[in-house]
């Protein structure tokens, strides 16, 4: 099985702040993966997918890089409602996700 | 339009069952697989295994064996999840989700709460 590690699990940060969530494959993933935004009680919203593709509508400060195994979302500036948790999805086999990032207010 | 529109909130109490359905629209059913993965309160997203679509064979999991049941109704392009026997500890929002192309669909999930 495909495992996924996402760090940091905890990000403390300002408005305007450049922002880089990692996640790496515990094997080769091709491009195979997605990023995803969540607020509580809420659904994941797709941000990106197949590694640097932005999803429709999504802002574009919002970028992903990363093939094979090692991954990187980054937010270029973080803006009010970018305060949620994040997590990242492998979709090469089956579907396994990363332990999510909390990005919170400094 | 490509969507999943999963049904509504549930209630109920331990040692019932459930029945989750996800209703897929927009893109071929049975050329996709289906996927389910259950998110606990204030946990992360945890993959609960796939149905193969065309074939109907299911692949659970660790941990999602036994209790749970993924089936299908390809005349109405619809996944089933059903689970019995509830637990307090199967309380969670339950998503179906499919990749028909390059990126992921998810449903918007069903809240199933267990409790006395």
């Amino acid at each position: 099985d495909i495992q996924m590690t996402q760090s940091p699990s905890t990000l403390s940060a300002s408005v305007g702040d450049r922002v880089t969530i990692t996640c790496r494959a515990s094997q080769s993933i091709s491009s195979w993966l997605a990023w995803y935004q969540q607020k509580p009680g809420k659904a994941p919203k797709l941000l990106i997918y197949k590694a640097s593709s932005l999803e429709s509508g999504v802002p574009s400060r919002f970028s992903g890089s990363g093939s094979g195994t090692e991954f990187t979302l980054t937010i270029s500036s973080l803006q009010p409602d970018d305060f949620a948790t994040y997590y990242c999805q492998q979709y090469n086999s089956y579907l396994t996700f990363g332990g999510g990032t909390k990005v919170e207010i400094k | 339009q490509v969507q999943l529109v999963q049904s509504g909130s549930e209630l109920k109490k331990p040692g019932a069952s459930v029945k989750v359905s996800c209703k897929a629209s927009g893109y071929t059913f049975t050329s996709y697989a289906m996927n389910w993965v259950r998110q606990a309160p204030g946990q992360g997203l945890e993959w609960m295994g796939w149905i193969n679509t065309n074939t109907g064979n299911p692949t659970y999991a660790q941990g999602f064996t036994g209790r749970f049941v993924f089936s299908l109704d390809t005349s109405v392009s619809t996944a089933y999840l059903q689970i019995s026997s509830l637990k307090a500890e199967d309380t969670a929002v339950y998503y179906c989700a499919s990749v028909p192309g390059w990126e992921p669909l998810w449903g918007q999930g069903t809240l199933v709460t267990v409790s006395s």
